[in-house]
């Protein structure tokens, strides 16, 4: 089946600063990745997806990329702001199908220092 | 788009004791509906999920237990909680664009003592 493991575990930046978290997959049939970002006490909140059939996608700060290849993908947040401060989640999944299972990275903690 | 509900938001509960912990959806029908249980500092691991009225399927072996009565009500049971039953527990549901995002509830933070 699908794993997922993502890097760094926990990350800090400076405000201002770039912030970039990594995955890996390793079934060639997903063709979906989404991101989650989680703050404390809630759930979480889908932020950005790629499919694999593009090979970047952003939206304002916000940037993911995917080297179907060598099964990456990797998020980039520039100008990082205290508020992005969270757990982010990669995950993977195949085409929807009537059971579709989307597998989660193990998450990375981010605190932006002010 | 669709909207998810969970309640109680937190629960405070003693070993031994039952657990009800209820997921609704709004905003969508015949959705495939989904029990996460996240461990403090931990990622999401899949406990249940519904593809829809009655049909249940089981991720992990637990003393867990889910239903889904209606179209869009989700339910998580146990019996007996252990203490090891402490946790966030999230309810997702799937979208309906032809990928699988999933959209997450508030969670409920269950404690067990």
């Amino acid at each position: 089946g699908e794993n997922v493991e993502q890097h760094p575990s926990t990350l800090s930046v400076q405000e201002g600063d770039s912030a970039v978290i990594k995955c890996t997959y390793s079934d060639s049939a997903s063709n979906y990745f989404p991101w989650y970002k989680q703050e404390l006490g809630k759930g979480p909140q889908l932020i950005i997806d790629i499919r694999s059939n593009v090979g970047e996608k952003k939206d304002q700060r916000i940037a993911v990329t995917l080297n179907k290849t060598a099964k990456h993908f990797s998020l980039h947040i520039t100008e990082t702001q205290p508020e992005d401060s969270a757990v982010y989640f990669c995950a993977a999944s195949p085409m929807k199908t009537s059971y579709d299972k989307v597998i989660f990275g193990p998450g990375t903690s981010l605190s932006v220092i002010p | 788009s669709q909207t998810i509900h969970q309640w109680p938001a937190t629960l405070v509960q003693p070993v031994g004791s039952p657990l009800s912990l209820e997921c609704t959806v709004e905003g969508t029908s015949n959705p495939n509906l989904y029990w996460y249980r996240q461990a403090a500092g931990r990622g999401l691991q899949l406990l249940f999920y519904s593809v829809g009225i009655g049909q249940i399927s089981s991720e992990v072996p637990q003393n867990l237990s889910a239903s889904r009565p209606q179209d869009r009500q989700f339910i998580l049971s146990s019996k007996k909680l252990l203490l090891s039953d402490s946790g966030f527990y999230l309810c997702a549901c799937r979208g309906e664009s032809s990928y699988n995002e999933q959209f997450f509830g508030p969670g409920t933070r269950l404690t067990v003592l």
